[in-house]
């Protein structure tokens, strides 16, 4: 059974531009979670989402972000007109339940703006 | 709001030193308390877990017990090795719907030779 995967490993973006991240869960998974890491830093969560719906996006920037979970294919993080400020590790974890139980996380992503 | 207190790294031990990383979190509800360990350039992995008061998390000798009465969730292990070289992160995870953990800061741990 694949473990969380996440691509790309690594996408360097000029400011302005828009980025795309991608998470598949693991298989049989169907809660996702996005979390960002900023340098030195802790995992902030910021948004979970079950197939095609979005439960809780909280944690999620207002403007330039947005998340997606469809029927078939990959979770998308995508951010619209990157800033410095965006670069950081994006990471992904899926989850077979809504419980509070284990979270697997995916290798991350690390996006840096120029 | 919710939200958990780590001990700050970064900590440096000599190999076969006795390990204490210290984690209080808010008592607002009941939640399940966990420890992850991120390696260089990975994502978290799961460490241990305790879902209920008095519970003992163990794993890889490292073991954590959920202490009810002082919120707090310490990790120990007795005898660090070098590929315990990491960063540790505490993470209550809180009943509500959105079931999303609250991770502390991380703290980085060097073991030396």
């Amino acid at each position: 059974n694949a473990g969380v995967m996440q691509n790309p490993r690594h996408l360097v973006r000029r400011r302005g531009q828009e980025a795309r991240l991608r998470c598949s869960p693991m298989k049989g998974h169907s809660h996702v979670y996005w979390y960002r890491q900023l340098p030195e830093e802790g995992l902030k969560f910021m948004v979970y989402l079950q197939k095609e719906n979005i439960i809780d996006e909280s944690g999620m920037p207002k403007e330039r972000f947005s998340a997606e979970f469809p029927k078939e294919g990959p979770s998308i993080l995508r951010i619209q007109q990157v800033v410095r400020g965006d670069s950081a590790a994006y990471f992904c974890a899926s989850s077979p339940r809504p419980t509070p139980d284990e979270q697997y996380f995916g290798p991350g992503t690390r996006l840096t703006v120029t | 709001g919710d939200s958990v207190t780590q001990m700050e790294g970064p900590v440096t031990l000599s190999e076969e030193a006795f390990l204490t990383i210290n984690c209080t979190y808010t008592a607002t509800g009941y939640p399940s308390l966990f420890w992850y360990v991120q390696y260089p350039g990975e994502g978290l992995q799961l460490l241990l877990k305790a879902t209920k008061a008095d519970d003992k998390g163990s794993n890889k000798g490292f073991e954590a017990t959920y202490r009810k009465e002082t919120t707090s969730f310490h990790l120990e292990k007795g005898s660090v090795q070098v590929s315990d070289s990491a960063v540790y992160f505490c993470a209550p995870s809180y009943h509500n719907y959105g079931q999303n953990f609250v991770f502390g800061p991380g703290t980085r741990l060097s073991v030396l030779p």
